[in-house]
């Protein structure tokens, strides 16, 4: 089976750096995933990882060890706006292309 | 280029109603997803279709959900006999091809309320 955790709740101040992580465990890994959802809106597409390391993207980066089952995604000088849920998901190998989402980090920015 | 289109946003039915749910994927997509997504928790795979066809149906309830994609038109999710635990918002995705590399593109959902 398929099991992602991530933490329920996380709060920081604008313009600081927050680092959101996801811990995977799956049956053939190929690929993971990290979506930002703000209240009452769709999910959106931030970042991929199939390889070890680092993507960086902007003020958004995502890190992957596979071998440690592990990812995180950093923010990095947080704005009001960045206040949302962010998804981990996860895509394995005999999944025929569907995403097995956690049940996301929600992000309160404060000034 | 629209992005994927979902209606009806918000829905409100009686227990024992149907549910139809519509979705139209990106210009060019001919993959699409349901997921659920139940008040503070995850999205929740229930179907993967392609054209005229179902291919992972594992998410499904086995009873009053029913998922298809003609070959002209919308992909809908029907919901027979909605019960409240069915209240939830109810995100569509599509793909262009059913690779393992592209990422989902979401609609913006919709809501269903069962009073």
């Amino acid at each position: 089976g398929q099991n992602i955790d991530q933490p329920t709740e996380m709060t920081a101040t604008e313009g600081a750096i927050v680092q959101i992580n996801c811990t995977y465990q799956t049956s053939g890994f190929n690929g993971l995933f990290w979506y930002q959802q703000h209240a009452g809106e769709a999910p959106t597409f931030l970042s991929y990882n199939v390889l070890d390391g680092l993507e960086e993207k902007g003020r958004f980066s995502s890190f992957l060890s596979r071998s440690k089952g592990y990812s995180y995604l950093l923010l990095k000088e947080l704005q009001m706006k960045d206040s949302a849920s962010y998804l981990c998901a996860v895509r394995s190998r005999g999944s025929q292309g569907n995403l097995i989402f956690g049940k996301g980090t929600k992000l309160s920015v404060k000034p | 280029n629209a992005g994927v289109m979902q209606n009806p946003r918000h829905l409100v039915r009686r227990r024992g109603q149907e549910a139809r749910l519509r979705c139209s994927p990106m210009k060019g997509h001919s993959h699409v997803y349901w997921y659920r997504q139940l008040p503070e928790e995850g999205l929740k795979f229930m179907v993967y279709l392609q054209k005229e066809n179902i291919i992972d149906e594992s998410g499904m309830p086995k009873e009053r959900f029913s998922a298809e994609f003609p070959k002209e038109g919308p992909s809908i999710l029907r919901i027979q006999q909605v019960v409240r635990g069915d209240s939830a918002a109810y995100f569509c995705a599509s793909s262009p091809v059913g690779t393992n590399t592209g990422e989902l593109f979401f609609g913006e959902g919709s809501r269903l309320t069962v009073l």
